[in-house]
């Protein structure tokens, strides 16, 4: 299995506090992404990162933002979340992000807001 | 029109039984494509990828009909192990560099029973 740890792995918060989640990889890839995953919806793109301190927004971005100052560590921030972000959240890996590449998914941190 | 459409099922099949998933793409940019297996309350996994002249891994054949923007998964001789939800995942390249972001569909439920 891919290195790729998430913390935490359950999180229940109240509606306007912030909130961060931390996915962190052992496997040096560069490109590094956060899904949201809602019945009905699938998997969805919040955001990416093509390098460190690069980033960028993917279909579903609205009341999120992401950090990456270090190869391995992708952080995701609610600023201040809303009951609509209550999901299953998954981190993805992929060493070259080209279009063939696998992508290799964590564990998933489940978020309830309340 | 969802990117990516699947039958959500779910599909309930006896062990032994042969059993396939269609998926369509809206698409006609998207370079390649993907089947994941989903188990409950985990991470997707890569099944295998999709090639334009079709490919197979043991029990599992995936096939790609790029005129009809289509993908199939045939599984035969199912295995109670087999239950989970399948994902058809498609990386959309539209002129640029696309960064490995794939679009998932909803998935396809499947349940193999005794």
């Amino acid at each position: 299995d891919a290195g790729i740890t998430q913390s935490p792995r359950h999180k229940v918060t109240e509606t306007g506090t912030p909130v961060t989640l931390r996915c962190h990889q052992t496997e040096n890839h560069r490109y590094m992404y956060w899904y949201r995953q809602d019945p009905g919806h699938g998997l969805r793109l919040i955001h990416y990162s093509y390098g460190v301190k690069d980033t960028d927004k993917g279909e579903v971005s609205d009341g999120y933002s992401v950090s990456r100052s270090k190869t391995e560590d992708f952080l995701l921030t609610l600023e201040s979340a809303t009951s609509s972000q209550t999901s299953v959240y998954f981190c993805a890996i992929s060493a070259a992000g080209g279009p063939g590449d696998t992508q290799y998914f964590g564990p998933g941190t489940r978020l309830t807001v309340l | 029109r969802k990117e990516v459409e699947q039958d959500p099922g779910p599909f309930n099949v006896p062990e032994g039984a042969t059993v396939a998933f269609n998926c369509t793409y809206s698409n006609s940019a998207s370079q390649s494509f993907f089947w994941y297996r989903q188990d409950c309350r985990k991470e997707p996994k890569l099944l295998m990828s999709v090639y334009s002249s079709g490919n197979e891994d043991g029990r599992f054949t995936a096939q790609l009909n790029r005129a009809s923007q289509y993908i199939s998964l045939l599984i035969r001789d199912s295995k109670l192990s087999d239950s989970a939800t399948y994902l058809c995942v498609v990386n959309i390249n539209a002129g640029g560099t696309s960064y490995g972001k794939l679009t998932f569909g909803q998935g396809t439920i499947l349940t193999v029973h005794p």
